[in-house]
C-alpha cells in the first residue's frame, strides 16, 4: 500500500501569512493527489485535485504543486475562515486510497 | 444539486451488525463509482471501501475485509455498507463520497460499545 507522509501535523500562523503543507508518497503516484479542507463536524471539502487543479468555487489563494512523490499545498494569504484541518489523499491506480495524517491550521 | 445523504448509524454492541445507506440525488448515480470513508473520533480519514458503477469492481480496506460488504442499487440511487462483527475500533463517522471525490455526504456516526 502507498503511504502518505504529511507535515507538519499542526501549525500556527498569522492572518495574511503564507502557509505551506507538504505530503510525500511512499512511491510514485504521478499527479494523482487531492487536497481537502475539513472543519470541525463537517465533511471534507475537496480543494485541489490532480495535484494542482483548483476545484470550482475554491478561492485562488489555495494552490497545489508537485508530482511523483513530493507535493506541496499552499495558502498564499491565510484568512480566519481557513482555520481547519487539511488532508492530502492519493488515488493512484487501484485502492486502497490513502490519506495523509492531516495538518491542523490555527491562527496565531 | 448533487446530494449524498447517509443514514443508518447508531449505537451497536461489539459483534453486532449495522447497515448504512447513502441516498444520492442530483446526478446520474449509475455512472459513478462510489466510496465509503470513515473518521474515528479525533482522528484522520480512512478509506473503507469502493464500488464501481455497475458493481463489477469492489475493494475493501484490510481493516474491514471479510466483515463489511459494500453494495449499490442503481434503480434506487442508493449505496449501502453492511457492517458485521463490529468492533470498538469501527467507531467512527462514516461518509459516502462520489468518485473523483468532489462530493461527500454529511456523515453518519457509528458507535460500537457495550
Amino acid at each position: 500500500d502507498i503511504q502518505m507522509t504529511q507535515s507538519p501535523s499542526s501549525l500556527s500562523a498569522s492572518v495574511g501569512d503564507r502557509v505551506t503543507i507538504t505530503c510525500q508518497a511512499s512511491q510514485d503516484i504521478s499527479n494523482y493527489l487531492n487536497w481537502y479542507q475539513q472543519k470541525p463536524g463537517k465533511a471534507p471539502k475537496l480543494l485541489i485535485y490532480d495535484a494542482s487543479n483548483l476545484e470550482t468555487g475554491v478561492p485562488s489563494r489555495f494552490s497545489g504543486s508537485g508530482s511523483g512523490t513530493d507535493f506541496t499545498f499552499t495558502i498564499s494569504s491565510l484568512q480566519p475562515e481557513d482555520i481547519a484541518t487539511y488532508y492530502c489523499q492519493q488515488y493512484d491506480n487501484l485502492p486502497p486510497w490513502t490519506f495523509g495524517q492531516g495538518t491542523k491550521v490555527e491562527i496565531k | 444539486e448533487v446530494q449524498l445523504v447517509e443514514s443508518g448509524g447508531g449505537l451497536v454492541k461489539p459483534g453486532g451488525s449495522l447497515r448504512l445507506s447513502c441516498a444520492a440525488s442530483g446526478f446520474t448515480f449509475s455512472s459513478y463509482s462510489m466510496n465509503w470513508v470513515r473518521q474515528a473520533p479525533g482522528k484522520g480519514l480512512e478509506w473503507v471501501s469502493s464500488i464501481s458503477s455497475s458493481s463489477s469492481y469492489i475493494y475493501y480496506a484490510d481493516s474491514v475485509k471479510g466483515r463489511f460488504t459494500i453494495s449499490r442499487d442503481n434503480a434506487k440511487n442508493s449505496l449501502y455498507l453492511q457492517m458485521n462483527s463490529l468492533r470498538a475500533e469501527d467507531t467512527a463517522v462514516y461518509y459516502c463520497a462520489r468518485s473523483r471525490w468532489g462530493f461527500w455526504g454529511q456523515g453518519t456516526l457509528v458507535t460500537v460499545s457495550s
